[in-house]
């Protein structure tokens, strides 16, 4: 059974860089099935997807975050992260990791998230 | 950018009802898109993907129809466990959300 747990600071200063890790148990990063995404939640923006990544190490990011965000993949310890720069309370939300599934037409939908994490963004 | 459009952002109804939640986008997506339920404190949940596939153990009264711009998800007969929000999102290109629907008790 699939879970994917999110881990890190719960706390950033603003213009600090923003550091998660998914970790992934009941299947691999290696997989060739699936691609691995952080999305995040806050109340002034709703749910934003941030990006995503496939075990090669291709990865997509968003227009607006794009230059600020970089997504990674560990083979090795079978976890995924998210590394956000210059923060600020814009930044502030809950972060989830989740791993998305072809829909059997090459597209891939957000088919199982984690728990989600808080992350703040004050100092 | 896709824009998503739901409507209407809450909704009141009662247990037995028929509701039904609109998604617009801005650009067409073909069949695209997914359904999701949140609880407060919760991740979203998966409801259904590429328009008006049912994800595994989904209920039946959940049917989600649409292609291009314009879709709709119908719950057809509301359920205590369905007061929640929903979020359609597009995956066309790159992937957005909807701004949500609360179904609260009437």
């Amino acid at each position: 059974q699939l879970q994917l747990q999110e881990s890190g600071p719960g706390l950033v200063k603003p213009s600090e860089t923003l550091s998660l890790t998914c970790t992934v148990s009941g299947d691999s990063v290696s997989s060739s099935n699936y691609y691995w995404a952080w999305v995040r939640q806050s109340p002034g923006k709703g749910l934003e997807w941030i990006g995503n990544i496939f075990f090669t190490g291709n990865a997509y990011y968003n227009p607006s975050l794009k230059s600020r965000v970089t997504i990674s993949v560990d083979r090795a310890t079978n976890h995924f992260s998210l590394k956000m720069t210059s923060v600020t309370a814009a930044d502030t939300a809950v972060y989830y990791c989740a791993r998305e599934a072809d829909d059997r037409s090459g597209y891939y939908f957000l088919a199982s998230w984690g728990q989600g994490t808080l992350v703040t963004v004050s100092s | 950018d896709i824009q998503m459009t739901q409507s209407p952002a809450t909704l009141s109804a009662f247990v037995g009802d028929r509701v039904t939640i609109t998604c617009r986008a801005s650009q067409t997506i073909s069949n695209w898109l997914a359904w999701f339920q949140q609880k407060p404190g919760k991740a979203p949940k998966l409801l259904i993907y590429k328009t008006s596939i049912l994800e595994s153990g989904v209920p039946s009264r959940f049917r989600g129809s649409g292609s291009g711009t314009e879709f709709t998800l119908t719950i057809s007969s509301l359920q205590p466990d369905d007061f929640a929000t929903y979020y359609c999102q597009q995956y066309k290109h790159f992937r957005t959300f909807g701004q949500g629907t609360k179904i609260d008790i009437k």
